[in-house]
């Protein structure tokens, strides 16, 4: 059974970046594992960011970006907004499984 | 305007059954495949199930397997989900997610609903 690691908690100052990371116990996040970042806020369904390591939707905010860093995936928040905080979760494919990972908990203050 | 509205949460003691349904409008219902994933109170997400656009080919999570069907009508776009043998631990906000694509081989989510409740419980 695969594990999906994500930090549990992390803060950013508003204008500042942060990179959220999405780790695999199987071994290197690649592009094979399709990596998708979701964004959550209180209360509210999830959002879909990032498809496909780096893509994005037609709503997802320019300061977004995805890749891969370090055998890792990667979410990266360029100049965060007080709106920005939320519960960000990322999810990988291993052949038909889709393991989300525990999410991280992102305070811009 | 994608919308997905999810119907059927409800109350239910463990050892009994559920239907959830999700009413899609707002696109070409059968070209595309379509999800259910799951999110315990307080907790993170978890994927239950997927469905190819035309509805031939599915894919479950373990902890489902054998107890929950995915099924669709595309005649009326709406996605389904029967739950039995519910167990305490398959309290959660299920969601319907819609798929880029119209097959399950790669992740495709797109669009979220709101989500409905379903608690198991005696």
């Amino acid at each position: 059974q695969a594990v999906v690691t994500q930090e549990p908690s992390l803060t950013v100052s508003p204008g500042g970046t942060v990179t959220l990371t999405c780790g695999s116990n199987t071994g290197a996040v690649t592009s094979g594992h399709f990596p998708y970042w979701f964004q959550q806020k209180p209360g509210q369904a999830p959002r879909t960011l990032i498809y496909d390591t780096s893509n994005k939707f037609s709503w997802t905010p320019a300061r977004f970006s995805g890749s891969l860093l370090g055998g890792k995936g990667a979410l990266t928040l360029s100049g965060a907004q007080p709106e920005d905080e939320a519960d960000y979760y990322c999810l990988l494919a291993y052949s038909g499984a889709r393991v989300f990972g525990g999410g991280t908990k992102l305070t811009v203050l | 305007e994608v919308q997905l509205v999810e119907s059927g949460g409800d109350l239910v003691q463990p050892g009994g059954s559920l239907r959830l349904s999700c009413s899609a409008s707002g696109f070409t219902f059968s070209s595309e495949a379509m999800h259910w994933v799951r999110q315990p109170p307080g907790k993170g997400l978890e994927y239950v199930s997927g469905i190819t656009g035309n509805g031939g080919s599915t894919y479950y999570a373990d902890s489902v397997k054998g107890r929950f069907i995915i099924s669709r009508d595309n005649s009326k776009s709406t996605l389904y989900l029967q739950m039995t043998s519910l167990r305490e631990e398959d309290t959660a906000v299920y969601y319907c997610v819609k798929d880029k694509r119209a097959v399950i081989s790669r992740p495709g989510f797109d669009y979220w609903g709101q989500g409905t409740l379903v608690s198991v419980s005696s």
